[in-house]
């Protein structure tokens, strides 16, 4: 069974940063791509990031580009995104997600960041 | 990043068809076609197809998924409280090297 669990998301004050983390099982790891999407409360989805099998390529959405970092360790299956120079608007729920055919298919279940003062 | 259009809501009867669409353009649905993602409140999204009409195991074959030039749908027949929730579509935009979704469609069970 597919299982990815994220971690490290909190109360952050503007500006702050904080190293969010996806633990994957089940799966092959270390031959999927893997994305990072995030949910702001009551808003739509908003893909953030993905890193190929290997770590050697990565891309971000405009709006976290220069601030957030995806990157992965295949030894330990697990996915990370450090997120820096943290805004208010980006409050959100941070999911984690397999992808499919150029779409996350498997999801977690979130970690909530909260940035606030 | 420009996002792909849905509806913002479809309201539809117990038992009966309800037809979301998604509309993007040349370099994304047109291209790549679609995937369909469902989302209860509260729950992390659930994929039901993706490349227009390909269903992971274990979804029902009461949702299908086509495309038409550069708009996707997803139809889902004889309706159940259950199918109430928000449904996104997301693709590949060629351009961007990136993932695009829609603002999602909440769909109300009557």
């Amino acid at each position: 069974e597919v299982q990815l669990v994220e971690s490290g998301g909190g109360l952050v004050q503007p500006g702050g940063s904080l190293r969010l983390s996806c633990a994957a099982s089940g799966f092959t790891f270390t031959t999927s791509w893997m994305h990072w999407v995030r949910q702001a409360p009551g808003k739509g989805l908003e893909w953030v990031s993905h890193i190929n099998s290997d770590g050697t390529f990565t891309n971000y959405a405009d709006s976290v580009k220069g601030r957030f970092t995806v990157s992965r360790d295949n030894a330990k299956n697990t996915l990370y995104l450090q997120v820096n120079s943290l805004r208010a608007e980006d409050t959100a729920v941070y999911y984690c997600a397999r992808d499919k055919a150029y779409c996350p298919d498997y999801w977690g279940q979130g970690t909530l960041v909260t940035v606030s003062s | 990043q420009a996002g792909l259009t849905q509806p913002p809501s479809v309201s539809k009867g117990l038992r009966q068809t309800a037809t979301l669409t998604c509309t993007g353009n040349s370099n994304d649905v047109g291209n790549q076609g679609a995937a369909w993602l469902q989302q209860h409140q509260g729950h992390p999204p659930k994929l039901l197809s993706y490349r227009n009409n390909n269903r992971p195991s274990g979804i029902s074959e009461r949702f299908s998924a086509s495309r038409s030039g550069n708009t996707a749908s997803l139809t889902i027949t004889g309706l159940q409280p259950e199918d109430e929730a928000d449904y996104y579509c997301s693709t590949w935009d060629n351009g961007l090297s990136a993932v695009v979704f829609g603002g999602g469609t909440k769909l109300t069970i009557l």
